[in-house]
């Protein structure tokens, strides 16, 4: 176990909907990172937080929006569902400014969009 | 633009044999490397890691090995068992601790 939990586990969404996910950071850990996995393929980079602010973003539109809070959890919002943003939403937490740079996944949160 | 992927999707082998699992990266300037192992319904675990300014790793039971020359990435696996079934991802970063690129992937079943 991490230590990186997500929430919620499952999720289903109609198309043109918004949702938001939820993740709390590794304790000692100050960044999250998004991740979106299709089925059958690897995780695809959405974007980073650190500090409160964006740190480097993928290739996903600006639809896909997060923050940042004070204690280094972290929510992914996503508006106008499309039906190929079903996918696992993998959250990742790191540690920046230091010489770790590891990535710990938590669990994902899986959904579906009708 | 840069990707890093796998030689072989799928990899059967026999219980308490060796695996080796291949990925090859294209970005030349990736300088971190890790191994996840990701189990059905679950999200990817660290397995081992490795810097660019190594050619080999050791943990328990698993080796990482770089060749940069040919931008070569490899995990091998001593006596496998039914619990190292998976799907395993190697990723690269050039970004130190941000951005990492996933492979597709490559399912490794162990038979009994």
């Amino acid at each position: 176990e991490t230590g990186v939990t997500q929430s919620p586990t499952h999720l289903i969404k109609t198309r043109g909907q918004q949702v938001t996910l939820r993740c709390s950071s590794q304790s000692g850990h100050n960044t999250v990172s998004w991740y979106q996995q299709a089925l059958g393929q690897g995780p695809q980079f959405i974007f980073q937080y650190y500090r409160e602010e964006e740190n480097g973003r993928g290739n996903f539109p600006p639809r896909f929006s997060g923050l940042q809070f004070p204690n280094y959890s972290s929510e992914l919002n996503v508006n106008a569902l499309e039906l190929d943003d079903s996918a696992l939403y993998l959250c990742a937490s790191s540690t920046t400014g230091t010489d770790e740079g590891t990535q710990y996944f938590g669990p994902g949160t899986r959904l579906l969009v009708l | 633009g840069e990707s890093v992927g796998l030689h072989l999707p799928t990899l059967s082998v026999q219980e308490g044999d060796n695996s080796i699992i291949n990925c090859a990266y294209s970005n030349s300037a990736s300088d971190y490397f890790i191994w996840y192992k990701q189990e059905s319904g679950k999200g990817p675990q660290f397995i081992i890691d490795i810097r660019s300014n190594m050619d080999k790793r050791q943990g328990q039971r698993v080796t990482v090995l770089l060749n940069k020359t040919v931008k070569h990435l490899s995990l091998q696996i001593a006596a496998t068992q039914p619990g190292d079934s998976a799907v395993y991802f190697c990723a690269e970063t050039s970004s130190y601790g941000q951005n990492f690129v996933f492979g597709p992937g490559t399912r490794l079943s162990v038979l009994p």
